[in-house]
Parts: C-alpha cells; structure tokens; sequence
C-alpha cells in the first residue's frame, strides 16, 4: 500500500553539484509529475511524462533532467544545483483512461536546500 | 500562460465558523479539483468536479463547478483545529489524458479554538 513515495525527503547540497531525486509509484499510473513548490508560487510544474520514455517540459524546466525508463520510476536531476532550486518538490501521478483522470495523487514532498 | 486566482490568500476563524474560498479563471476548465495539503505533507485530494453546476460535498466540505466553467468555490461548514492547512484550487483544460492541472496559489486556513 506504498502509493507513491519519494527520497530523500530532506536533502542539504551546495551549488554546483548534482542531487537526484526520485518517485516511485505502486499503482501503474501512465502520468507522472514533478512540480516544485515556493512561497508566493503555488505549484509550479516542472516535467511530466505520459508513459515510459516519454517525458515533456512543464512550466519551469530549466536546470532539470528527467528520466522514465520504467513505468513505476520517475527521478528528476539537477545537473547542477543552484540557490534558486531550493524549494519543496513534489511527485505526483495519475492514471490515463478512466472517469477521474484529471486527479493527481502526490508523494509526500522532497526538500531540497542549496547552499 | 492560464492562470486561476485563488482567493482568500488567507483566512484566519474561530473554530465552529463556516469558511468560503474560491478560484476563477479567464480560462474555461473542463474539471475542478479541490486539494488539502497539510504542513510537510504533499496535497491531498478532497473534491473532484467534473461538470459544469455540479454541487459535490464531502463530509463538511461542498465544493461547486461553476456554470460558466470559468469558477470554482469550497466551503467548509463548522470548522474545526484539523481544517488547517492550505487550500488548493486546480482545474483541467482538456478531458482525460489531456490537460494537465493549473493550481491556484493556495488558501492558507488557520482556525483558532
């Protein structure tokens, strides 16, 4: 009954250097998300993907990699991390036929603090 | 890019009070959802609106699909100290696989006892 987990759940890195984060989800959802999360932001997204192998820019791209070689797995790089991606980031999915589609279950949040 | 604005920024009540929050947008939406998302946790859905009038309630919270499809409102009625947390507002352009969500910017609800 795991759902959609992430880790690490608190991550401290300094400026340049590359952190991953990762999702994985149990349900077999085609979507998947990242989204990052900021005072006076909202959520903002960042990639998604529709199905392994797939994957598309969402509204914040930049400095972000993403990956979806398997269904379940969706990790989000930075390359090299700046002060600016400090932030919460959060994964979410949802499936792709079906009444409820436009419904997204999220993970629990990774904070990412760049010194 | 779309955008919904989410109003009140804030809310801070008395518990037993009734609390309204709404979102509108220049974008007509095809669904409406309303997340919770409580601190250090990730949001939480709480009402999914798929139809234009649709009037939906879960326990203490009833959430509308505005008419012109361009609004949303949830209330909360008697509220109580678990209702904290902050309140999101999505909406859905397309239909099913199409269409990814647009979050307002959250409705962050403290509720003195």
């Amino acid at each position: 009954d795991a759902g959609i987990t992430q880790s690490p759940r608190y991550k401290i890195t300094e400026t340049g250097r590359q952190v991953t984060l990762m999702c994985h989800q149990t349900w077999s959802h085609s979507y998947m998300f990242w989204y990052r999360q900021d005072l006076g932001h909202g959520l903002r997204l960042i990639y998604y993907s529709a199905a392994a192998d797939i994957t598309d820019k969402g509204e914040v791209p930049d400095g972000y990699v993403v990956s979806r070689s398997k269904t379940e797995n969706f990790p989000l790089t930075l390359e090299s991390a700046t002060r600016s991606q400090t932030s919460v980031y959060f994964c979410a999915s949802r499936a792709l036929s079906g009444v409820n589609t436009g419904e997204l279950f999220f993970g629990e949040g990774s904070r990412l603090t760049v010194l | 890019g779309q955008q919904l604005n989410q109003s009140p920024q804030s809310m801070f009540i008395q518990e037993g009070e009734d609390v309204s929050m709404n979102c509108t947008s220049s974008s007509i939406f095809n669904t409406w959802l309303w997340y919770k998302q409580e601190p250090g946790e990730g949001p939480v859905l709480l009402i999914a609106l798929y139809k234009a009038g649709e009037l939906t309630s879960n326990g203490r919270l009833t959430a509308q699909f505005g008419i012109t499809r361009k609004d949303s409102f949830l209330n909360i009625s008697a509220s109580i100290p678990s209702d904290v947390g902050i309140y999101f507002c999505a909406g859905q352009l397309g239909r099913g696989s199409q269409g990814n969500l647009i979050f307002g910017k959250g409705t962050k609800l403290s509720v003195k006892p």
